[in-house]
């Protein structure tokens, strides 16, 4: 299993310039999240997924949008770039809406707006 | 108030020293806690999870407190590879069940 996988590793982005970023796991799980990570601040919950089909906000999710329309996949599309989303973006998956259940992260995109 | 929160550290101490982390949450109703791991640069990993009953692993030991509400951390016999930064994670268990993490705390373990 490849576990989370995520693309870009990294990536530059002007200000107002649209992008997505990719997320993919193989786990058949149910549950996946974005997170962004910013000094400080810990980890920030994005938007979710309980399941194909089915998003919502999290803490955060102004300038970002999300679709699932697969199990594996769970894309986070920025659409009008500003310098505010400079971050290490985080996707994470697990089986279901368990409270116990281990999450998983994926290797984290690296994003710089300027 | 943030709904985790951790001491930001770091925390210096030689190899072989004991260590605890402490992590406080503010939603009473919380039910599920966990203490995850991450390198630098890197994407966090489970640690631990922890038990009402409290929980060891190796030279790691997880404890909770639902009275005080707050959970720990002890590394016994520290080494140089437990260096990170230490996260905890609370999951209430109501709407969106998601995962709430504190900030972390950095540890660097000295020669």
């Amino acid at each position: 299993n490849a576990g989370v996988t995520q693309t870009p590793k990294f990536q530059v982005l002007k200000t107002g310039q649209s992008m997505t970023l990719q997320c993919a796991q193989d786990m058949n799980h149910e549950y996946m999240s974005w997170y962004r990570q910013d000094p400080g601040m810990g980890l920030r919950l994005i938007h979710y997924s309980v399941g194909a089909g089915i998003t919502d906000q999290g803490e955060v999710p102004n300038g970002y949008n999300v679709s699932r329309s697969t199990t594996e996949d769970f894309p986070l599309r920025l659409l009008s770039a500003a310098p505010s989303q400079t971050s290490v973006y985080f996707c994470a998956s697990r089986l279901d809406r368990g409270i116990g259940n281990e999450q998983f992260f994926g290797p984290g995109t690296r994003l710089t707006v300027l | 108030r943030k709904e985790v929160e951790q001491d930001p550290g770091p925390f210096n101490v030689p190899e072989g020293a004991t260590v605890a982390f402490n992590c406080t949450y503010s939603n009473s109703a919380s039910q599920s806690f966990f203490w995850y791991r991450q390198d630098c640069r890197k994407e966090p990993k489970l640690l631990m999870s922890v038990y009402s009953s409290g929980n060891e692993d190796g030279r790691f030991t997880a404890q909770l407190n639902r009275a005080s509400q707050y959970i720990s951390l002890l590394i016994r016999d520290s080494k140089l590879s437990d260096s990170a930064t230490y996260l905890c994670a609370v999951n209430r268990g109501t709407g969106r069940r998601a995962l709430t993490f504190g900030s972390g705390t950095r540890l660097q373990v000295q020669p």
